[in-house]
Order: structure tokens, then sequence, then C-alpha cells
């Protein structure tokens, strides 16, 4: 089956404590990305990857690393956590952006993370 | 700066009644367009995108939505809303393959039995 898979779906961590969100896609798409949704905001791209060892940052990266070893997996690193990367974070893959017609983008299920 | 609107963050309406749901965009050159569809709780799901092949472009669920270069918009319709078309809806643009993609800030869609 088709997905992306990112561990963890929920997690609750305190100001300062490095963590790591998992994202790992089995289409062998070149293309993933890092969203960040918050109400009334819609969602903000943090990162993304054309391919591996390849990434470029989004619209609000500042706070967030990745890195794009192996072309399934897109890690999104947050290394001083703050309150204010409370959010709703999704990772997403597709072959490319948005060129060929019949391609889809898939989005994982989602990451709530609270920083206190 | 190149961005997306949705005008209404919030739009109700009544089953099996026209769903229109309005997104702008600001653009000099041709973009892709695409709608997400998010249901409670759920990650998102695209619903229709548009590459320049059409201007009308159908997609998942009844779901369809009009390129028109001159208005530079790009509304989702369906023609007869369900209940189950309850859920938050995004509207999104890029501008070519190697590009961000930049998502408006959605617009919530209720259905009234």
């Amino acid at each position: 089956e088709a997905q992306v898979t990112q561990n963890p779906r929920y997690l609750i961590t305190v100001t300062g404590k490095k963590l790591t969100v998992t994202c790992s896609q089995n289409m062998n798409h070149e293309y993933m990305s890092w969203y960040r949704q918050d109400p009334g905001l819609g969602l903000r791209q943090i990162y993304y990857s054309m391919n591996v060892e390849v990434t470029d940052k989004g619209d609000v990266p500042e706070g967030y690393k990745v890195s794009r070893k192996e072309k399934r997996n897109f890690p999104l690193i947050l290394e001083s956590p703050s309150p204010n990367q409370t959010s709703l974070y999704f990772c997403a893959s597709s072959i490319s952006p948005g060129l060929a017609i019949g391609e889809t983008q898939y989005f994982g299920p989602g990451t709530r993370l609270l920083v206190l | 700066a190149q961005s997306v609107t949705q005008l209404g963050s919030h739009v109700s309406v009544s089953e099996g009644a026209l769903v229109l749901l309005r997104c702008n965009y600001s653009s000099s050159v041709p973009p892709y367009l695409f709608w997400y569809v998010q249901y409670p709780n759920q990650g998102l799901q695209l619903l229709l995108k548009y590459t320049s092949a059409a201007t009308l472009v159908k997609g998942i669920n009844g779901f369809e939505a009009e390129f028109k270069k001159s208005e530079t918009s790009f509304h989702l319709t369906k023609p007869s809303a369900h209940m189950s078309d309850a859920a938050e809806y995004f509207c999104a643009v890029s501008y070519s393959s190697a590009s961000k993609i930049i998502f408006g800030s959605g617009t919530r869609l209720s259905i009234r039995p």
C-alpha cells in the first residue's frame, strides 16, 4: 500500500529538548516536504527536498532542520524546541510538486506536537 | 510575493445545495493549482489539480474547479452537497516543478441537514 508514515503521532516535550519527527514514504518519490498547520494560517511549508541531498527552505524554516540521506526518509529535527513550535506537522511526498497529469501528493497522518 | 487567498474561512450550505469555495492567486506566470480536502483528524487528500491541460478540472467525490486566467481564480464547486463533504478545504499554488507550494488559509465547509 502506497503511504507516508510519520512518527511519533503525538509528542509532548519541554523547551530546549531536541527532538526528531521521522517521515518515510514507500513510493520512490523524489519530492518530499514538511508543513505545519496552525488555526487560521492554513498549511505553511517548512522545508522541501527535490531529491537525495537536495533540500531547500520553505516559508517558515526558522528553528527547524531536515536531512535527506536516503530517498525514502525525510526527518524533521527541532534542535531546541520552543512553545511557538507547538503545532500539527505533516510530511508529504510526490513524484514532483505539480507537473505531470495524474500525479498525487501523498500526506502523512500528521504529528501533533506540544512544547511546554 | 506569490500568494493564495481563500474567501470565507467558513461556508455553510444545505444538503443538496451547490457548493462554491473561492480561491484567488497572485501570479504573473502560469501556475499549477491544487485543491486539497482535510477530514476531521486526518491528513490532507488531493481533490484535483490544474496543470495547464484543461481549464475545467474534474476531481474526486464530484468536485470540479475552473481555472480562469483573466480573474486569477480557481474556484471549487460541487452541484449537490452531501453530509460527507463536511471538511476543511485548502487551495494551493506552485509555479514550477522545482518550487515550493503555497497554501491558502483554508475554508471549513459545513453541511446543514
